[in-house]
């Protein structure tokens, strides 16, 4: 299957700083990614899709000012937790499939985000 | 977007034994993926379906489009089959709530 990567695995931040997540697909062109957040126990939350070089659309309820996402190139988008506060401890998953719809879409490994 | 149940929510099983996950979707989809997750949280891909039945091993799956579901079928369960099984129509790749499963020795 296809290899998707996201990068840092594990992030500790003090409430109120900034945190980028990145997401890269390794041999394959990403037109479509999406971006989830799991809470533990509990399913994965899709927050936002983002097809390459538009706007991500973002789930209902989920701030777009706060989750900026940054979908620029055909191998990479970018998840920034802005002013991030305890309750935004996460784990957050990238997916990533090569065309907008009807195709496999493959995931990376997440990133525990903890906020102190 | 299209509302995705699955059931059982919990199932413990015996090492050995066999099992059928349910997921039924609100609405018609392009295709449906199973997914498997791990005690890392990693999420491997276990069949991209979106009508008859795939085996890979001992696990199968059968989506029945028509019918707006999909079963996934595994047999001989191991415990490193233990984990939450979930499953997402392609169009818009909102999850389920998932299975855990829990497989003992």
């Amino acid at each position: 299957g296809a290899v998707v990567s996201q990068h840092p695995s594990r992030v500790i931040c003090k409430s109120g700083t900034s945190v980028k997540i990145e997401c890269r697909s390794l041999d394959f062109q990403a037109t479509t990614m999406f971006w989830y957040r799991q809470f533990p126990k509990q399913s994965l939350m899709l927050m936002a899709t983002s097809n390459e070089g538009s706007k991500a659309t973002y789930e209902q309820g989920v701030e777009k000012d706060k989750f900026l996402i940054n979908h620029a190139s055909l191998t990479l988008s970018t998840l920034t937790v802005t002013s991030a506060h305890p309750e935004d401890s996460s784990f957050y998953i990238c997916s990533a499939r090569p065309s907008v719809t009807a195709v496999e879409a493959f995931f990376g490994q997440g990133t525990r985000l903890t906020v102190v | 977007g299209i509302q995705v149940e699955q059931s059982p929510p919990d199932l413990i099983l015996q090492e050995g034994a066999n099992s059928t996950l349910r997921c039924n979707f609100s609405d018609s989809v392009n295709n449906l993926q199973w997914f498997h997750q791990n005690p890392w949280g990693q999420l491997i891909n276990l069949f991209y379906i979106p009508s008859g039945t795939k085996q890979n091993g001992r696990l199968s799956a059968t989506t029945v489009a028509t019918e707006r579901y999909s079963l996934l079928y595994i047999s001989s369960s191991q415990t490193t089959d233990s984990g939450v099984y979930f499953c997402a129509p392609n169009n818009d790749m909102r999850f389920g709530a998932g299975t855990r499963l829990t497989v003992k020795p």
